[in-house]
């Protein structure tokens, strides 16, 4: 089974749309997050959850925001789509930082093309 | 705020070789993880080894191991006997033991691309 799994793995969409990347855990991880890698591989930290609590990167645009249902899920909603927008995300998970829970462990990615 | 460097864009080794791939990083906090992840073509973030800065013990996987000098903020990955399937995307990771604010989770560096040559 997979540990972190992430909806869909490619999302080609037009400007201006809104869509949703959604993200599943089954490890009982208490923490969520979301990574963007640009173009140039370059990975960022967008967005951290854990206990209810929401921890946004100061430069992650408002149009952005995760939503959890559940503490096994995180999805991520975007608005009205522009170009920059286009990178691949990754939804990752970890327990915390006791020994052995430091560890983020990551879904496979989304690749979002913004036409 | 912490930062990781990696300074070496592309290495390029032979197989069966040995290659080690630079990190540094800046920090004024004592407690800390360190770690390496591959990102192989299917993009896939693959955890390679984990250090705790409290352990003076470099971490070691099989064929990989770190160097990792704690004053000098440096955790270099040593990769021995390079095969193929080592061809990936390496990233440096630093990861903060206490909730200081800000978004929490890893600070990654900018990457080396490891080409293996046959």
């Amino acid at each position: 089974d997979t540990a972190v799994s992430q909806t869909p793995k490619y999302l080609v969409t037009q400007m201006g749309n809104d869509k949703s990347i959604k993200c599943e855990q089954n490890l009982g991880h208490d923490t969520m997050y979301w990574y963007k890698q640009d173009s140039k591989k370059f990975l960022k930290i967008m967005f951290s959850y854990n206990n209810k609590e929401l921890i946004i990167n100061e430069t992650v645009p408002n149009r952005f925001s995760p939503k959890s249902p559940d503490k096994a899920h995180l999805n991520l909603h975007i608005n009205s789509l522009e170009l920059g927008d286009s990178a691949v995300y990754f939804c990752a998970s970890s327990q915390g930082r006791d020994r052995e829970g430091e560890k983020l462990f990551f879904g496979s990615g989304t690749q979002l093309s913004v036409l | 705020a912490q930062t990781v460097t990696q300074s070496q864009p592309e290495m390029s080794v032979q197989e069966a070789e040995t290659v080690t791939l630079s990190c540094t990083y800046d920090t004024s906090e004592s407690d800390y993880y360190l770690f390496w992840y591959k990102q192989p073509p299917s993009r896939q973030m693959i955890l390679v080894i984990r250090q705790e800065a409290y352990k003076q013990q470099n971490a070691t996987e099989n064929r990989f191991s770190v160097n990792f000098q704690k004053a000098a903020k440096s955790f270099s990955l040593k990769i021995s006997d390079s095969q193929l399937g080592d061809a990936a995307m390496y990233f440096c990771a630093y990861r903060s033991m206490y909730s200081g604010g800000g978004a929490d989770g890893l600070t990654f560096g900018k990457g080396t691309h490891l080409i293996i040559q046959p």
